[in-house]
């Protein structure tokens, strides 16, 4: 069945250092693939998308690109702030569900 | 103007007892969805609901029932409760299945539900 790989963490990053979240996905067809950030005692907001191979998503300085080849989206940020700590979950869609990676947890020490 | 809400935010109950959580959607979407996080973050999806089609995941006991009385609420109806159920509880929609490829969720913030 279709299902999501994350990276586990937790992950502990000191200011402007570069991230590097993995996600790795199957599924039959063709997916839609998301990032969803989960701030601190709020709910799940999206971060970014890509809809298909070779599509990159871009919000807030995170990147992720739709490898087909390799089936992976692994979510990429230059320079994590404070303010980036949260928990970070892979998702995929390919038509009646979404279904979502284990999370990563990410926290940025100043 | 809250886009998903949930109420309540917070639940603590005994065990045996029957609770619903509310959710109600703004947006107009069409397909509401339940998701329960458990203390290790993982998300599960339980149930995703449009006006024409309830699709359940399998491993949800049937303790757990879905109740819409209309497009825009999407409530969640437990009965006799146990410790297991501890977990957030996180109300979701989207536009529809039908454009599933472009589709965002969006998450309400979660209800806590605490069963003693």
């Amino acid at each position: 069945g279709d299902s999501v790989t994350q990276m586990e963490g937790p992950v502990t990053l000191s200011e402007e250092a570069f991230l590097t979240i993995n996600c790795t996905y199957t599924a039959t067809g063709y997916p839609s693939l998301f990032w969803y950030v989960q701030y601190p005692g709020e709910g799940l907001q999206l971060l970014l998308k890509a809809t298909k191979a070779d599509d990159k998503g871009s919000n807030k300085g995170f990147e992720a690109t739709y490898r087909k080849e390799t089936t992976s989206f692994h979510l990429e940020k230059g320079s994590v702030q404070v303010s980036d700590s949260a928990v970070y979950f892979c998702a995929l869609t390919t038509g009646n569900q979404f279904y979502f990676g284990t999370g990563t947890s990410l926290t940025v020490i100043p | 103007d809250t886009a998903v809400s949930q109420t309540p935010k917070y639940l603590v109950t005994q065990m045996g007892n029957d609770k619903s959580i509310k959710c109600e959607q703004n947006l107009g979407h069409d397909t509401m969805y339940w998701y329960k996080q458990d203390s290790k973050k993982f998300l599960k999806i339980m149930f995703s609901y449009n006006n024409k089609e309830l699709i359940i995941n399998e491993t949800v006991p049937n303790r757990f029932s879905p109740k819409s009385p209309d497009k825009a609420h999407l409530n969640l109806h437990i009965n006799s409760l146990e410790l297991g159920d501890s977990a957030v509880y996180f109300c979701a929609s989207s536009q529809d299945l039908a454009s599933w490829r472009t589709d965002t969720q969006y998450f309400g913030p979660g209800t806590r539900l605490t069963v003693l």
